[in-house]
């Protein structure tokens, strides 16, 4: 799987927006952008996921780089709930292996009132 | 629907003993995974199965074995125990193993092994 890097913490305020920003300069042209929270004592779970376009959920907007080497995820407003570690994660089409997620240490976001 | 249901929550183990962890999924998903997390680090692989009567080996599946019997169950099983097997143990359970697949993780079981 192709490297990711994020920044190891981030603080917010919350109610304010949030931008996770998130680096994978080796991206393939078939890696996925995948995006997993992991909340206090819990396990990951899903956030969003996109390969080129912008992306929106009820949880969150990803924004992709034009040249896909770069993305951030966008937490609209951030609440005490949103406090977690944040893991961005590519995903490749092309193995066979592709279904693993590899886990970084991911951004650890912190959200104050 | 409970999703991934995982047993024990937490276990303090002697070193060389054998031990079996628990995981079941309601949602009649055909891959199931098992990762460990330590402390301050994120989550490694283990093992996987895509689909009931198959599995693979992770990033790290020394000292681990895996059994998938049916579409519902995944047990892991420590043989004989060592201390750096002391970790938090993540079941996962998706769909269908594709690349844009949702995993949906358990709760987690603590182990301790001294």
């Amino acid at each position: 799987d192709a490297k990711t890097t994020q920044p190891n913490s981030m603080e917010s305020n919350e109610e304010e927006p949030v931008h996770l920003p998130c680096n994978h300069s080796t991206i393939s042209g078939t890696d996925y952008i995948h995006w997993y929270r992991q909340l206090p004592s819990q396990g990951p779970e899903y956030v969003i996921h996109g390969l080129t376009s912008n992306v929106n959920n009820r949880m969150a907007s990803l924004a992709i780089a034009e040249d896909r080497k770069s993305s951030t995820l966008i937490l609209h407003r951030a609440t005490l709930r949103d406090a977690a570690v944040y893991y961005c994660i590519l995903r490749d089409e092309g193995t066979g292996t592709a279904s693993k997620l590899t886990f970084g240490t991911g951004t650890r976001l912190q959200v104050t009132l | 629907i409970a999703g991934i249901t995982q047993a024990p929550t937490s276990q303090i183990l002697a070193a060389g003993r054998r031990m079996t962890l628990r995981c079941t999924q309601d949602m009649r998903h055909n891959a199931m995974y098992w990762y460990r997390q330590d402390l301050g680090l994120g989550l490694r692989l283990i093992h996987y199965s895509n689909t009931a009567g198959t599995t693979g080996k992770g990033e790290v599946p020394d000292g681990y074995s895996v059994s998938r019997a049916n579409t519902d169950d995944f047990p892991l099983t420590l043989a004989s125990a060592v201390p750096s097997q002391t970790s938090v143990y993540f079941c996962a359970s998706s769909l269908a193993g594709g690349f844009t697949d949702t995993q949906y993780f358990g709760p987690g079981t603590r182990l301790t092994v001294l």
